[in-house]
């Protein structure tokens, strides 16, 4: 199975400030990754699918980068609603795996 | 809209069966490959299983492979996961989602369904 590592794990940030997230595959994925939001209590959304395509109706603040092994989440100035949890994910082959995760908090 | 609703979740004890479904709508579900996510307590997303659009694929986790089967009928809109033989590493939220139009990414989610394996 492709293993996917996140870092950092959490991050302390405030509004206003640019963050970046990186997801590294333990094989190359070509494109295949989709970063996704995760608040407590709610389901999922996705973010970015394809690498660097963004969901419909995600703000543009939200972008992605990347191929084969190494991939960037940015955050291009947090809002208050960004503090969350956010998850990469392969989709190059089965079994389809996520990263560990990585936690976004207020400073 | 696209709109997934899972039930049948609840408290089962280890090694007992439980059946979830997923009642799906907004989108011409027969076209979809669908999955099962599942997040534990305290822990990150685990994907459970994928069927394809036809029902003809399947694939699981390592984790649930010969223990749980995910099912469809699409005459119903329905998606289903058979859980056997429960183990409390099984106790999460589990989620359907619908897979993006490029890709096996999770385009949609259902709220979940909260199973709790315990004696």
């Amino acid at each position: 199975a492709i293993q996917l590592t996140q870092s950092p794990s959490s991050l302390s940030a405030s509004v206003g400030d640019r963050v970046t997230i990186t997801c590294r595959a333990s094989q190359g994925i070509s494109s295949a990754l989709a970063w996704y939001q995760h608040k407590p209590g709610k389901a999922p959304e996705v973010l970015i699918y394809d690498a660097s395509s963004l969901e419909s109706g995600v703000p543009s603040r939200f972008s992605g980068s990347g191929s084969r092994t190494d991939f960037t989440l940015t955050i291009s100035s947090l809002q208050p609603e960004d503090f969350a949890t956010y998850y990469c994910q392969q989709f190059n082959s089965f079994p389809i795996t996520f990263g560990p995760g990585t936690r976004l908090e207020i400073k | 809209q696209v709109q997934l609703e899972e039930s049948g979740g609840g408290v089962v004890q280890p090694g007992r069966s439980l059946r979830l479904s997923c009642a799906a709508s907004g989108f011409t579900f027969s076209t979809y490959g669908m999955h099962w996510v599942r997040q534990a307590p305290g822990k990150g997303l685990e994907w459970v299983a994928v069927i394809s659009y036809d029902g003809r694929t399947q694939y699981y986790a390592d984790s649930v492979k010969g223990r749980f089967t995910i099912s469809r009928d699409n005459s119903k809109n329905t998606l289903d996961l058979q859980m056997n033989s429960l183990r409390a590493d099984d106790t999460a939220v589990y989620y359907c989602a619908k897979r993006g139009n490029s890709g096996q990414y999770f385009q949609h989610w259902g709220q979940g369904t909260l199973v709790t394996v315990s004696s």
